[in-house]
């Protein structure tokens, strides 16, 4: 069965950056596209950015593109978040997740999440 | 983009009743559509996708219907254990989630 466990999180000022990452068990991890998935404190989900199986299609929502970047090293089981120009509007606990089937962006297995805190 | 609504925002069930949660989209996104459950300080758990289709070791219970803007959960006798946030979110597009519906006990 496949687990997800993000690391990374933490607090940084506005403007700084932070790298996420989202480890995965189990040996299919390149057959199935990921995304992450934000959650601002005592707000609703919100869809962050996504990569294809093979790391070579990433997609962001508009607010993080241009900020975010999303990759995955397959050999290590490894999704990544790399953040800059962080804002105080992107704390957030950061879920990765698991796309269901096929890239069509429902999540079937979620990691436990990493708080990021964006703060002077 | 695609905005969900839901409603009501907050339901208040005794244990044993029926819950029946509502989801809107602002425009049709066919069967595309997921709901899952969060309980405070845990992730969220998929529920149903494709509108109807209960996700691995989902209990019956757990039911879902509806397509194109209009969707429903409904939960036929609500345990203990069910009383959690429920998030309805669209994949006919890039995703996005319904604010989500609180049920807490009555």
């Amino acid at each position: 069965e496949v687990q997800l466990l993000e690391s990374g999180g933490g607090l940084v000022q506005p403007g700084g950056s932070l790298r996420l990452s989202c480890a995965a068990s189990g040996s299919t991890f390149s057959s199935y596209a990921m995304a992450w998935v934000r959650q601002a404190p005592g707000k609703g989900l919100e869809w962050v950015s996504a990569i294809s199986g093979s790391g070579d299609r990433p997609y962001y929502a508009d607010s993080v593109d241009g900020r975010f970047t999303i990759s995955r090293d397959n050999s290590k089981n490894t999704l990544f978040l790399q953040m800059s120009s962080l804002r105080a509007e992107d704390t957030a606990v950061y879920y990765c997740a698991k796309d269901g089937a096929g890239s069509n962006w429902y999540f079937d297995l979620w990691g436990r999440g990493t708080l990021v805190t964006v703060s002077s | 983009e695609i905005v969900m609504t839901q409603s009501p925002a907050t339901l208040s069930v005794s244990p044993g009743e029926r819950a029946t949660l509502s989801c809107r989209a602002s425009q049709s996104v066919s069967s595309n559509l997921a709901w899952y459950q969060q309980k405070p300080g845990q992730a969220p758990r998929l529920l149903i996708y494709g509108a109807t289709t209960r996700a691995t070791g989902i209990p019956v219970r757990f039911s879902g219907s509806g397509s194109g803007t209009e969707f429903t959960l409904t939960i036929s006798s609500l345990q203990s254990e069910d009383f959690a946030v429920y998030y309805c979110q669209q994949y006919d597009n890039w995703p996005t989630f319904g604010p989500g519906t609180k049920v807490d006990i009555k």
